[in-house]
């Protein structure tokens, strides 16, 4: 199985400072269709999980401009340019390049 | 807009059998493949399987192969999970999510209990 790797487990960001969370894969999640199976999700207190960023960087339906994926390979990195408190909650990156599908741990975002 | 209402959940004993259903509405349900994910309390998230939109492939994480089996009736727009065998271990919230793009909306999940 693929191991995915985030860093750092927990965040605390005062409003208005920006945020990165990175993700590691064990193999890269470039397909030989070229596209990157790499995906990050935010699970806000009482709430299930909602796609944030899909293949890297584009960014789902409603999610703001603030939020954005890089990265290619075995190495991603979401960033949040100026957090906001509406932001807190869990973010979990996920590969789907190969089954079993696998999740990161989660990284902890909190307010300060 | 995307609405995804699963149910079925509810106490169990080792070794007992739950059936979980997800209500689809919203969208075209036959065009999109469909997972199940769970979450046990406290801890991340786990892919648990998918089903092709025709429901002619299906897959399985190895925790739940030879147990649960995927379904889906697309005159109903609803996506079925039969759990059988279940462990204790299985105790979590079940997902519904839908695909297109991958797991691009959530349903709020049903609460499995596996417990004596």
């Amino acid at each position: 199985d693929i191991v995915m790797t985030q860093t750092p487990l927990s965040l605390s960001v005062t409003p208005g400072q920006p945020a990165s969370i990175s993700c590691k894969s064990s193999q890269s999640l470039l397909h030989s269709s070229g596209k990157t199976s790499l995906y990050w999700f935010l699970q806000k207190p009482g709430q299930p999980p909602q796609l944030l960023i899909y293949e890297v960087s584009n960014r789902f339906s409603g999610v703001p401009d603030r939020f954005s994926g890089s990265g290619s390979g075995t190495d991603f990195t979401l960033k949040i340019s100026r957090v906001e408190a509406e932001d807190v909650g869990l973010y979990y990156c996920m590969q789907s390049i190969q089954l079993p599908r696998t999740f990161g741990q989660g990284t902890k975002v909190e307010i300060k | 807009e995307v609405q995804l209402l699963e149910s079925g959940g509810g106490l169990v004993q080792p070794g007992g059998s739950l059936r979980l259903s997800c209500e689809a509405s919203g969208f075209t349900f036959i065009t999109c493949d469909m997972s199940w994910v769970r979450q046990s309390p406290g801890k991340g998230l786990e892919w648990v399987s998918s089903i092709t939109g025709s429901g002619g492939s299906t897959y399985y994480a190895d925790s739940v192969k030879g147990r649960f089996t995927i379904s889906r009736d697309n005159s109903k727009s609803t996506l079925y999970l039969q759990m059988n065998s279940l462990r204790v271990e299985d105790t979590a919230v079940y997902y519904c999510v839908k695909h297109s793009p991958l797991f691009g909306n959530w349903g709020q999940g049903t609460l499995v209990t596996v417990s004596s």
